[in-house]
């Protein structure tokens, strides 16, 4: 069965120091979804991409954080400097179709980042 | 008003119980409703999506009021494997998923 992977599954780095998380989503799916949990809190929204650009960003999706489809498989989530309240799980997500319907979106394992 | 609200939980339940998850949304916008497993330290897995007619999926049902914004999950004959945080999730216009808290649910043997 296809499934969403993400790399590295744990990220630990200094405060201020630029890390990349990636993903590779389901390949026949077009719409890509970044969520993050902090420990012990909800799931949050960060941002959606759809046909090479941001469809939709959150509050949380300030100008330290990018994403960028850079070929044909992977999707990932640039953070320039982070902070320690970056320190989270981040999720990818994929799916087929966008949009407000049922379709479901397919969620990965997730990268645990640190920060220090 | 939280967008997506969960009761608190946690339920410590024993085998075969029944147990049952409320879930209340604020915008009434809302498009799609799902309830979704997340395990400890895992990613959310779909358990199950939820209509305006009610839907059943073996051991759960799920239900949808919108004139109330509100949505249940109820689980019969709980098994061990039960025990997970679920989700209440909320999808909006453009596809972005909004989740509540999550209830913990413990099944005890």
């Amino acid at each position: 069965e296809p499934e969403v992977t993400q790399t590295p599954s744990h990220q630990v780095t200094q405060m201020g120091q630029e890390v990349i998380l990636r993903c590779v989503p389901i390949s026949n799916h077009l719409y890509f979804y970044w969520y993050r949990q902090i420990l012990g809190q909800k799931v949050e929204f960060l941002v959606s991409f759809y046909n090479n650009e941001i469809s939709e960003k959150s509050e949380i999706f300030d100008d330290q954080f990018s994403v960028e489809r850079p070929d044909g498989s992977n999707f990932t989530l640039k953070i320039r400097s982070t902070k320690l309240e970056d320190s989270a799980m981040y999720f990818c997500a994929s799916s087929p179709v966008g949009g407000t319907g049922y379709n479901e979106q397919f969620f990965g394992p997730g990268t645990r980042l640190t920060v220090l | 008003r939280k967008e997506v609200e969960q009761d608190p939980g946690p339920f410590n339940v024993p085998e075969g119980a029944t147990v049952a998850f409320n879930c209340t949304y604020s915008n009434s916008a809302s498009q799609s409703f799902f309830w979704y497993r997340q395990d400890c330290r895992k990613e959310p897995k779909l358990l199950m999506s939820v209509y305006s007619s009610g839907n059943e999926d073996g051991r759960f049902t799920a239900q949808l009021n919108r004139a109330s914004q509100y949505i249940s999950l109820l689980i019969r004959d709980s098994k061990l494997s039960d025990s997970a945080t679920y989700l209440c999730v909320v999808k909006y216009q453009g596809g972005k998923l909004i989740f509540g808290q999550g209830t913990e649910l413990s099944v005890k043997p």
